[in-house]
């Protein structure tokens, strides 16, 4: 079964400096999809970056960059620059070629000012 | 505009009743998901569907039950043997777009 474990339940940074979140996942699919999301107070699921497991380049969104290494199975969504709004929960999230979501735990990411 | 919406935004249960909750999506997607979020926690899988007229129980599924009639709608009851139902509810449906409703919070009086 597939699996997606987040490792870190916290994480601090200082702002406008660099925090790499980490995530990994196990699969015996080929063809799947990771994100990270992004949870803040008002609890809304924000889409922070997608990944399609067929693109070996790796996703980026202005800030917001991942390291995808397939083979071992690591999906680190890395957030340069920290503002005090990205202080929020952080999900990083597994699909199937079936629309399958599998979720890890989450981590907490503080801004510390 | 595609999306996900999620009625009502809260929601107050009195005890030994059943309520409802809304799901309802435009993007012509197969797949709904209902998901169980508890203060500081990640999301737990209540219930899943695939297709219309099929759903199936995911990790916490006592105390809740669902209907996936139409492909638009998939509304989940929280019935009265759920004893701990106050949290945060969130619908999704994977797929383009954004596939997130933006939840419902169950509060018990």
């Amino acid at each position: 079964a597939q699996t997606v474990t987040q490792s870190q339940p916290e994480m601090s940074v200082q702002e406008a400096e660099t925090v790499t979140l980490s995530c990994t996942y196990d699969t015996s699919e080929s063809d799947y999809y990771l994100f990270w999301y992004k949870q803040p107070p008002s609890r809304q699921m924000i889409l922070v970056i997608r990944q399609e497991a067929y693109k070996q380049q790796n996703a980026t969104e202005n800030r917001f960059s991942v390291n995808f290494q397939k083979a071992a199975k690591s999906f680190s969504l890395k957030i340069s620059d920290s503002q005090l709004g990205d202080a929020a929960m952080y999900f990083c999230a597994y699909m199937d070629s079936n629309y399958q979501l599998i979720w890890g735990a989450g981590t907490k990411l503080i801004i510390k000012p | 505009d595609g999306g996900i919406t999620q009625s009502p935004k809260y929601l107050f249960r009195k005890e030994g009743q059943n309520v409802t909750l809304s799901c309802e999506q435009n993007l012509n997607h197969d797949a709904m998901y209902w998901y169980r979020q508890d203060p500081g926690q990640g999301l737990r899988l209540i219930y899943y569907s695939q297709i219309v007229n099929d759903f199936q129980k995911g990790d916490i599924a006592e105390g809740y039950s669902v209907s996936r009639e139409k492909k638009e709608s998939f509304p989940l009851t929280v019935t009265s043997a759920q004893k701990n139902p106050t949290a945060f509810y969130l619908c999704a449906s994977p797929g383009q777009g954004k596939p997130f409703g933006p939840g419902t919070r169950l509060l018990v009086l």
